[in-house]
């Protein structure tokens, strides 16, 4: 039963160009949504997040979109860096102290 | 910038034997988890802990398995009897009262042979 999806094991991109990560959830209660950034061997570090209230929110070179009748969040990333090239998972939960269940994750590879 | 930290950072320890994961969350922070990632796959919710006490577990988290607060600072992860299929990456996490932002740990890879 996979409540969060990412359906792009794995993504390329040019330096300086546009990274846009999606993610499906499936379960209407989420209200929160988060990304993270995972290098391998290392734990997810937190990026951006977006509650369910809102439809943008943007920090820095990292945007994130929710479009919340289509159940859909997306991470833009621009200009995109070498440096940015990791696994980048989506997560969502609901309100009160809820587990955090993740998608299985986009791995992001930024070509200089 | 506070963070949670987790030690070890890698065990191998032998099928059947008990395993102690510990961590440190942030300092203020009320809700704790335990998530894994066994190699090539998501990240697993195992349990989360409120009030000295478990709120939420999932299947994963069987009888096998422990958590406790034993002061005011560690949160542990026990394994009693490991198998092979626990060997993946432990990740220790916390929350604050009021942000609805997990952080996460580094890690501690734990290797069943």
């Amino acid at each position: 039963d996979q409540q969060v999806k990412q359906n792009s094991p794995s993504l390329s991109v040019q330096e300086g160009r546009i990274s846009i990560l999606n993610c499906d959830y499936t379960n209407s209660m989420f209200d929160y949504f988060l990304w993270y950034k995972k290098y391998p061997a290392e734990g997810p570090t937190f990026l951006i997040s977006i509650s369910s209230i809102k439809d943008k929110n943007e920090d820095g070179r990292f945007t994130v979109f929710l479009n919340k009748s289509a159940k859909h969040l997306s991470l833009h990333i621009v200009p995109s860096q070498p440096g940015d090239s990791a696994v980048y998972f989506c997560a969502a939960r609901d309100s009160g102290n809820t587990p955090l269940v993740f998608g299985k994750g986009t791995r992001l590879s930024v070509i200089a | 910038e506070p963070e949670v930290t987790q030690t070890p950072s890698h065990q191998v320890t032998q099928m059947g034997q008990e395993v102690i994961l510990r961590c440190v969350p942030i300092s203020n922070h009320l809700y704790f988890y335990w998530y894994r990632q066994i190699l090539g796959q998501k990240v697993e919710f195992l349990v989360s802990f409120y009030n000295n006490e478990i709120s939420e577990k999932s299947e994963i988290f069987d009888d096998q398995f422990s958590v406790e607060r034993p002061d005011g600072s560690n949160f542990t992860l026990k394994i009693r009897s490991t198998k092979l299929e626990d060997s993946a990456m432990y990740f220790c996490a916390s929350r604050g009262w009021t942000g609805n932002t997990i952080y996460f740990g580094e890690g501690s890879w734990l290797t069943v042979v």
